[in-house]
């Protein structure tokens, strides 16, 4: 079964304090890994696609990458207007597959 | 440019009612998918729509159907509601260019509390 794993479930920074979200991914064959931030009583909203392992995308203070397993997404230097729940589904053509996902809170 | 926009915003129902809500998909999207996030879960597929045709369907019962419209906008039709369908119901349009990466644009959701 296609599924899709992200840790931690919860994450508290400081601002300025850099860190990594995990996304772990069991499917059967690629098709693309998203990523998302999804904002209280919000949508989720697009950041990026990646397609095959040892890609990256950066947005500003963004960074995702992605090998055959696993897709990190790199944060630095974080603010407050970050704090959301970050997503990573993986699948194609409307329907995806999502994780419960990554809250993540910046203090400043 | 109009993005997508679901109405209502918040609906309290009753076990065993029946619930439509509805989805005007952004200008120029001619698919429309259809979500549920319950609290503190991420979202899950239960259809998606192409030029008026289901094309998918994600491990949701028959009592969840749907519509799209020739203007592209869509309804989602739930019955003999249960108090597990209380949720988060996510619509998203995408303009269908044929790439398996095609991202998403999600509308805000209507909340359902069924009580």
């Amino acid at each position: 079964e296609d599924q899709v794993t992200q840790s931690p479930e919860a994450l508290r920074l400081q601002e300025g304090e850099s860190s990594s979200l995990n996304c772990s991914y069991t499917v059967s064959g690629l098709r693309g890994l998203f990523w998302y931030r999804q904002d209280p009583g919000k949508g989720p909203e697009f950041l990026f696609t990646l397609y095959s392992a040892g890609e990256e995308k950066e947005k500003e203070r963004l960074k995702a990458t992605l090998t055959k397993k696993e897709s990190f997404l790199h944060i630095t230097a974080p603010k407050p207007e970050d704090s959301a729940t970050y997503l990573c589904p993986e699948g194609g053509q409307g329907n995806l597959i999502f994780g419960k996902g990554t809250k993540l809170s910046v203090k400043p | 440019e109009t993005g997508v926009t679901q109405s209502p915003t918040h609906l309290i129902k009753t076990r065993g009612q029946q619930v439509t809500l509805r989805c005007s998909s952004q200008s120029g999207h001619n698919t429309v998918s259809w979500y549920q996030q319950a609290l503190g879960q991420g979202p899950q597929f239960i259809f998606q729509y192409y030029r008026e045709e289901e094309n998918g369907r994600g491990n949701f019962p028959p009592r969840f159907s749907g519509l799209q419209f020739p203007n592209y906008s869509s309804e989602l039709n739930v019955n003999a509601l249960e108090l597990d369908d209380s949720a988060l119901y996510l619509c998203a349009s995408s303009p269908s260019t044929g790439l398996v990466g095609e991202k998403l644009f999600f509308g805000s959701g209507t909340q359902l509390s069924v009580l």
